[in-house]
This record gives structure tokens, sequence and C-alpha cells, in this order.
């Protein structure tokens, strides 16, 4: 079974600076999707970055960006210039076929 | 981008009645719809798969009795939760799936808040 990992309940950052979260996965398939999410106080689910597993190249969505280590079965989001707006929770998830698979999520706090 | 509702945001009930949510996709038709289940600082549980004309597929666990899933429209699934109880108090999500294999997303409402006293 897929299951999705993330080992950072909560993190913290600085205004405009640069915070990277964790996501590690566990997969028996060689092709597959990867997500990050966001979920503000709103709780409004917004799609913040994909990654195909076939693609070599790390995702890029303006501020964030993935890291994508497929051998490692590692999927990290980098977020740069850190605005308050970007305090939430983020969820990493696998896409298993129609499903998603989330992870259990990090709480992102944004200091100013 | 595609939007997706729910109604109602929030709800209050009494233990023992029903409470139905609706979800709908505003601006496309999706076939496919899920229902999840949130609790407070938790991740996300898929509760079920919703198809447009075709019974729910629910996940192991979800008792199908209690969590009813309606997909009667290519724009609207509904949950009904039967015989609620305090235990099912809960933030319940919908998404619509949308597009074509590789290019596959799905689009979440904004979600609705079940307390049962």
């Amino acid at each position: 079974a897929q299951t999705v990992t993330q080992s950072q309940p909560e993190m913290s950052v600085q205004e405009a600076e640069t915070v990277t979260l964790s996501c590690t996965y566990d997969t028996s398939e060689s092709d597959y999707y990867l997500f990050w999410y966001k979920q503000p106080p709103s709780r409004q689910m917004i799609l913040v970055i994909r990654q195909e597993a076939y693609k070599q190249q790390n995702a890029t969505e303006n501020r964030f960006s993935v890291n994508f280590q497929k051998a490692a079965k590692s999927f990290s989001l980098k977020i740069s210039d850190s605005q308050l707006g970007d305090a939430a929770m983020y969820f990493c998830a696998y896409k298993r076929g129609n499903k998603l698979v989330f992870g259990a999520g990090t709480i992102l706090r944004v200091k100013s | 981008g595609a939007v997706v509702s729910q109604h109602p945001s929030w709800v209050i009930c009494k233990s023992g009645t029903s409470v139905k949510i609706e979800c709908r996709s505003l601006d496309f038709q999706a076939t496919t719809m899920f229902w999840y289940r949130q609790f407070p600082k938790q991740s996300l549980m898929l509760m079920a798969t919703s198809n447009e004309g075709s019974k729910a597929t629910y996940e192991q666990g979800v008792e199908k009795d209690k969590f009813l899933i309606n997909h009667a429209s290519l724009t609207l699934s509904t949950l009904t939760v039967t015989s609620a109880h305090p235990e099912d108090s809960s933030f319940y999500i919908c998404s619509a799936r949308l597009g074509q294999e590789p290019y596959i997303e799905q689009f979440f409402g904004p979600g609705t808040r079940l307390t049962v006293l």
C-alpha cells in the first residue's frame, strides 16, 4: 500500500526567508504523481504544485519548488521569500489511481 | 480555475437526525467526485468515491448505510449522514475530478462543518 509521511508536524519561518517541508512516500509503482496542497485557515484546499514521476526536472511555481528524489522516494517543498499569506497547513499527496493519499500535514507558521 | 461549492458550510443538528450535504461543480461536469472527512489538525481521510449514475465506492471502514452518497447528475453529489451522533461531528470536504489522464486534477470544495449535539 502507498503511504505518505510528513515528519514535521510544525515548522516556522521568518518572513522573506526560505523554508523546506519534507515528504517521503512508499510505492512499488514506477509512474505516479505527487502533489503539495495548501490548506489555509479558511480550510479551502489549494493545489500548490504537482510533479510527474517520469519527469526528472523538478517542478516550480513562482516561489514554490520541489526537490523530487525518485530513488529516495522523497518529495520536499521549498518556499522562497516566505510571505504571511503562506501560513497554512501543507499536505503532501500521492495519486493512486483515481484517489489521493494524503500525508499527516505540516503546519507552517510565518513570523513577521 | 474550476470551482466546487458545498452547501451548507456549517450545520448543527440533534443526535439521531439526518443531515444532507451538497457538493456542486459550478463550471464543469464531473463524473467522479470524492468525499473526505477531516478532524481538527489532522489529514483528509477519503470516505468514498462518488460516480455519476452508479453506486459510490466506499473506503474500508466507512459505513455505507450511515453515509449515503448520491451522484444523480454530472454537477451534483450529495452526502447524507443518517442518524447522526456526536462522533460524526467533523469537517466534510468534497472534491471533483476534472481532466483526462495524465492531466487530471481534483478541485476541492470549501468544506462543511458538521456539529452533532
